[in-house]
């Protein structure tokens, strides 16, 4: 089992609608990335969390940290949203304390 | 204030021959990551430096590839004889040292996209 499993796998979206995607972890973490990736593209940080909930333009992120979860949501989405959103983490076992782990990524598709 | 900077963007190199990947952090930055996403997977931690020192490289192949971060200068990933697997899309990120107890934000480059021929 994958320490980061991120669900869906793909999303495919209508302009406007709400979308949600999932991340769960197995390991203690000391923070928990969002990551946006467009195709060709550098990695763009969204969201750094370890608790409760953060939140920038059209984008909102929460953590429950008790249930080892995040989710990312966008808010009327548009098509310049799409792109692979990555969840990645921090854990706290040691000799891993600085290295990100990071899931299989989200790729969303926003139809105009 | 410049971003984490990466160059190449695109490398493309023979079989056997060397590839070396730059990584300029952002300012105030002491902190580099490598990491390698191949085709169709996700990404994979490689390797963790401090100016001048080597952290965690647990993530990086035994053999053939290297990285360091000296004193002034970028970070070099460098590849010998490379392969057709090491094609990829390496990314590097930085981050400041943070506090006792406190994680410093790490920021991503752009990547520099391998391809071995």
């Amino acid at each position: 089992k994958n320490e980061v499993e991120q669900s869906p796998q793909n999303l495919t979206a209508q302009e406007g609608e709400f979308i949600t995607i999932n991340c769960s972890y197995s390991v203690g973490i000391s923070a928990l990335h969002w990551l946006q990736q467009h195709p060709g593209g550098g990695i763009v940080s969204l969201f750094m969390l370890s608790s409760g909930k953060k939140k920038h333009g059209r984008l909102i992120a929460t953590i429950n940290i008790q249930e080892k979860h995040s989710s990312l949501h966008i808010t009327a989405s548009h098509p310049r949203d799409s792109a692979v959103y990555i969840c990645a983490v921090r854990s706290l076992l040691s000799g891993s304390a600085r290295q990100l782990t990071f899931g299989s990524g989200t790729q969303l598709t926003v139809l105009p | 204030n410049a971003g984490v900077m990466q160059n190449p963007r695109h490398l493309v190199r023979r079989r056997g021959q060397e590839a070396r990947l730059r990584c300029s952090p952002m300012k105030g930055h002491s902190h580099v990551y490598w990491y390698r996403q191949l085709p169709e997977e996700g990404l994979k931690f490689m390797v963790y430096l401090q100016k001048e020192n080597i952290i965690d490289e647990s993530g990086m192949p035994k053999e053939r590839f290297s990285a360091e971060f000296p004193k002034e200068g970028p970070s070099i990933l460098r590849i010998q004889q490379v392969v057709r697997g090491d094609s990829a899309a390496y990314f590097c990120a930085s981050s400041r040292g943070g506090s006792r107890g406190h994680y410093a934000e790490a920021f991503f480059g752009q990547g520099t996209r391998l391809t071995v021929v």
